[in-house]
């Protein structure tokens, strides 16, 4: 069964630093894709990146890089130079390509909570 | 381009009443999501539907749920009878394609006193 794991609840960088946020995964399947979503306080759901499967780069938007280490099933996101905004809940999340509905799910993990302090 | 619409924003029903929440997709999106946040959780799966269909409901409740997404018009989220358990926040994502990202709206907060 498809699994996602966060194992930092909760962080905190201080501005400017570069920060890691940790994820890893579990699928049967080969195919499949990865997310990340920012969940400031105000509660909407943004999409910061996506990273394929069978991508052969890492992905990168702007400060936002994913760290794709496929044998340890791990999709770390990597924000550099941190600022004060980027403080919110960050949701690291799967979807399996296999079957038409079953790529329809996305499965979240439990979120890591990420505070920038000035 | 506007995103992907919710209203209400918030809601705020006694138990035993029935919640619709409304999720409009962005233009040319056709798949629309409904997810279930608790506090201090991740998001859960509930329905996907595509207009007139709906394609996958495993992450639905049996009972009080119910979704659709008419030839016209938004999405809508019904719970009938609600209870304290069913407080949290819903949000609706959508897609062009099945496998394509999916966008969420701003989420609609549903208290039940």
């Amino acid at each position: 069964a498809q699994k996602i794991t966060q194992t930092q609840p909760g962080m905190f960088v201080q501005e400017k630093e570069a920060v890691t946020l940790d994820c890893t995964y579990d699928t049967s399947d080969p195919s499949y894709g990865l997310f990340w979503y920012k969940q400031p306080s105000s509660g909407e759901m943004i999409f910061l990146i996506y990273q394929g499967s069978y991508d052969q780069q890492n992905a990168t938007e702007g400060r936002y890089s994913l760290n794709f280490q496929k044998a340890r099933k791990s999709a770390n996101l990597v924000i550099s130079a941190s600022q004060l905004g980027d403080s919110a809940m960050y949701f690291c999340a799967m979807r399996e390509a296999a079957g038409y509905s079953s790529a329809s799910k996305i499965i979240f993990g439990s979120g890591t909570r990420l505070s920038i302090r000035p | 381009n506007a995103g992907v619409m919710q209203n209400p924003r918030h809601l705020v029903r006694r138990r035993g009443q029935e919640a619709r929440l409304r999720c409009s997709p962005m233009k040319g999106h056709s798949h629309v999501y409904w997810y279930r946040q608790l506090p201090e959780e991740g998001l859960k799966f509930m329905v996907y539907l595509q207009k007139e269909n709906i394609i996958d409901e495993s992450g639905m409740p049996k009972e009080r749920f119910s979704a659709e997404f008419p030839k016209e018009g938004p999405s809508i989220l019904r719970i009938q009878q609600v209870v304290r358990g069913d407080s949290a926040a819903y949000f609706c994502a959508s897609s062009r394609q099945n496998t394509d990202t999916q966008y969420f709206g701003p989420g609609t907060r549903l208290t039940v006193l």
